[in-house]
This record gives structure tokens, C-alpha cells and sequence, in this order.
């Protein structure tokens, strides 16, 4: 059974630093492109960071680059998010995904409970 | 970037009622378009994939068409259990952009 579960999450003050962990189980995660996605609370959903397989291709939503970097273990088959200066509107709960893996798909197909980040002073 | 636009926000349905949500994309992004559901306090789950792929496990009841830029979500008759937010997702250029949601009530 495919799992993916997520720690890390925290209270963390403006301009702090979190990092996020994903632990993978039930599949090689060496073989699966991966994401983060995030909800602010009542919000929607937004789609945060993506990571291929050896990691040669990483892509970020404008509002997080040069802040957040996704990577990623295989060995460990863990997926992270390092993120810094961290701001008020970084609250949210953040989601690591693993897409369908079908060709022709780009779906997400594998979503964990969620961490939450809350950043306030 | 891509933006999807999603109407309704939100519609309020009857039970057995056909619910129609539709997406609509900035530019022509093909078939990479997926449709996702949430129910409060849970992670999303996958529906559909590439447009129309019903995914293991999704009732027949719910179905995706459309192509280049405009596709719809149809439920053909309502369940209690289809309340929930959907959202649509294009994956055809970084940054895979979410629509903004749709949220299903029962009337």
C-alpha cells in the first residue's frame, strides 16, 4: 500500500527556517516524480514544488523560489522541503504528493494527511 | 504561468441532481488536465486523470470531457457522499496550476 507521510511541520517565527519531511512507504521513490502542495486555512489548494526522479529537474511556484528548495533521498526514500525566510502568508498545510506514474498522466495520484506550518510572531 | 479558472465557487444541488463544473484554462493546455476532490479536513484524492481517466475505486457517476481549454466535471446524480471542494489541475507547464475550487452542498 502506497503511504506517504509527513513531519515537520510547526509554529516558526517571520524570517525562520522549517524543514519539511516526507516518508514514503509501500514504493520506490527513486521511480515516481514528486510534489509539495500546500492549502492556506480556507484557502484552495496551490501547487508548491516538483522534483523528478534524479532530481536533475526542480520547478517552484514564483512565490517560494529562491526561499524553498524541494529534494529529495531515495535511499531513505524520504522527499524534503527546506524553507526559509519564512513568511506569514507560508501558513498553510503542506501536502507531499507522488504523481500517478502513468504515462500520458501527470496527475497526482498519492496525497499524505498534511504537516502544518503556521509562521507567526 | 497558466491560470484555470473554475465556476461555480459553489452550487447547491439535490439529491440525484446532475452537477456540471467546468474549468477553464488560459492557454490550450491538451489533455493534461486532472480533477481532484476534498472532503473537510482530509487530503485531496485524485478523480481523474488526462481529462477523462476515472480512477480506481471513483463511482461511474462521476465523469470529465473537454480538451485545449475548456473541460467540465459532471457527477450525474448526486450523492450525500460527493459533498465535498473540487478542484481542477493542469499539468501541461510549470507551475501546475489548481483552479480555485468548487464547492458541492446538498439542498
Amino acid at each position: 500500500e502506497v503511504q506517504l507521510v509527513e513531519f515537520g511541520g510547526d509554529l516558526v517565527h517571520p524570517g525562520g527556517s522549517l524543514r519539511l519531511s516526507c516518508a514514503a512507504s509501500g514504493f520506490t521513490l527513486g521511480n515516481y516524480w514528486m510534489s509539495w502542495v500546500r492549502q492556506a486555512p480556507g484557502k484552495g489548494l496551490e501547487w508548491v514544488a516538483h522534483m523528478n526522479v534524479d532530481g536533475s529537474q526542480k520547478y517552484y511556484v514564483d512565490s517560494v523560489k529562491g526561499r524553498f528548495t524541494i529534494s529529495r533521498d531515495n535511499a531513505k526514500n524520504s522527499l524534503y522541503l527546506q524553507m526559509n525566510s519564512l513568511r506569514p502568508e507560508d501558513t498553510a498545510v503542506y501536502y507531499c504528493a507522488r504523481y500517478l506514474g502513468v504515462t500520458g498522466t501527470r496527475s497526482l495520484g498519492y496525497w499524505g494527511q498534511g504537516t502544518l506550518v503556521t509562521v507567526s510572531s | 504561468d497558466i491560470q484555470m479558472s473554475q465556476s461555480p465557487s459553489s452550487v447547491s444541488a439535490s439529491v440525484g441532481d446532475r452537477v456540471t463544473i467546468t474549468c477553464r484554462a488560459t492557454q490550450d493546455i491538451s489533455r493534461w488536465l486532472a480533477w481532484y476532490q476534498q472532503k473537510p479536513g482530509k487530503a485531496p484524492k485524485l478523480l481523474i486523470s488526462a481529462v477523462s481517466n476515472l480512477q480506481s475505486g471513483v463511482p461511474s457517476r462521476f465523469s470529465g470531457s473537454g480538451s485545449g481549454t475548456d473541460f467540465t466535471l459532471t457527477i450525474s446524480s448526486l450523492r450525500p457522499e460527493d459533498i465535498a471542494t473540487y478542484y481542477c489541475q493542469q499539468a501541461h507547464d510549470f507551475p501546475f496550476t489548481f483552479g480555485r475550487g468548487t464547492k458541492v452542498e446538498i439542498k
